[in-house]
């Protein structure tokens, strides 16, 4: 079957503008969480959709958005770009409510910020 | 921020050696996943261990937990060049809302052909 599928792969974008990341999980899983990767600060939790249903957030600031529709495709929002935001962002998708199992990742979408 | 600390942060050893990962961790959790990280790509999931499990074993991977010292090991054994990638360690927490998974830093391992 179909891993999960993050677009885009790759994205530059100049500081200020916004970005929307997009994940398709594996068939059948409802629950979607994204993470961000940096050197510095390694993985670090954003969010968890459940049912279009935000049930946890990370500690990021309000630039950071998502949501989830109705086939649990998710979306990620990050507004006014700052050079930081750059980093490897990923999905993540489980068929176990409240992470009693392990978690599919896609490949990611690699954000630079110039 | 990390809750987990893995050690050692690099190994490199030879091909057909065993490779052995630390994590610990820092507040209860529901249970324990190692991952496999390839240069920049997504995570795989290698194996999960449940808060009421002591030793699991995967082919060629052997993970323990010990709830009383919060930690966890990872066991690759007779390593291949293929192994060579991150590995971390991540801690599932269930909150009174949703869930999450909260990583190591990463053991970054090389195994030299």
């Amino acid at each position: 079957k179909a891993g999960v599928t993050q677009t885009p792969r790759y994205l530059i974008k100049t500081r200020g503008q916004q970005v929307t990341l997009s994940c398709s999980p594996i068939s059948g899983h409802r629950s979607v969480s994204w993470y961000q990767q940096t050197p510095g600060q390694g993985l670090q939790f954003l969010f968890e959709y459940f049912s279009e249903t935000q049930r946890n957030k990370g500690n990021f600031p309000g630039r950071f958005s998502g949501r989830q529709f109705s086939n649990s495709r998710s979306e990620m929002n990050v507004s006014t770009l700052e050079l930081g935001d750059s980093a490897l962002y990923l999905c993540a998708s489980s068929r176990h409510d409240r992470g009693l199992g392990g978690y599919t990742f896609g490949s990611g979408t690699r954000l630079t910020v110039v | 921020s990390q809750q987990g600390e893995e050690d050692p942060q690099a190994l490199s050893i030879q091909e057909g050696e065993n490779a052995t990962m630390n994590c610990s961790y820092k507040t209860s959790i529901n249970n324990l996943q190692w991952y496999r990280q390839n240069s920049g790509r997504g995570l795989v999931h290698l194996i999960l261990i449940r808060s009421n499990e002591r030793e699991k074993h995967s082919g060629r991977l052997r993970v323990t937990l010990d709830t009383s010292k919060k930690s966890s090991s990872l066991l690759i054994t007779a390593s291949r060049a293929a192994d060579t990638a991150s590995y971390f360690c991540a801690t599932a927490h269930q909150e009174t809302s949703g869930s999450r998974l909260t990583f190591g830093e990463g053991t970054q391992l090389t195994v030299n052909p």
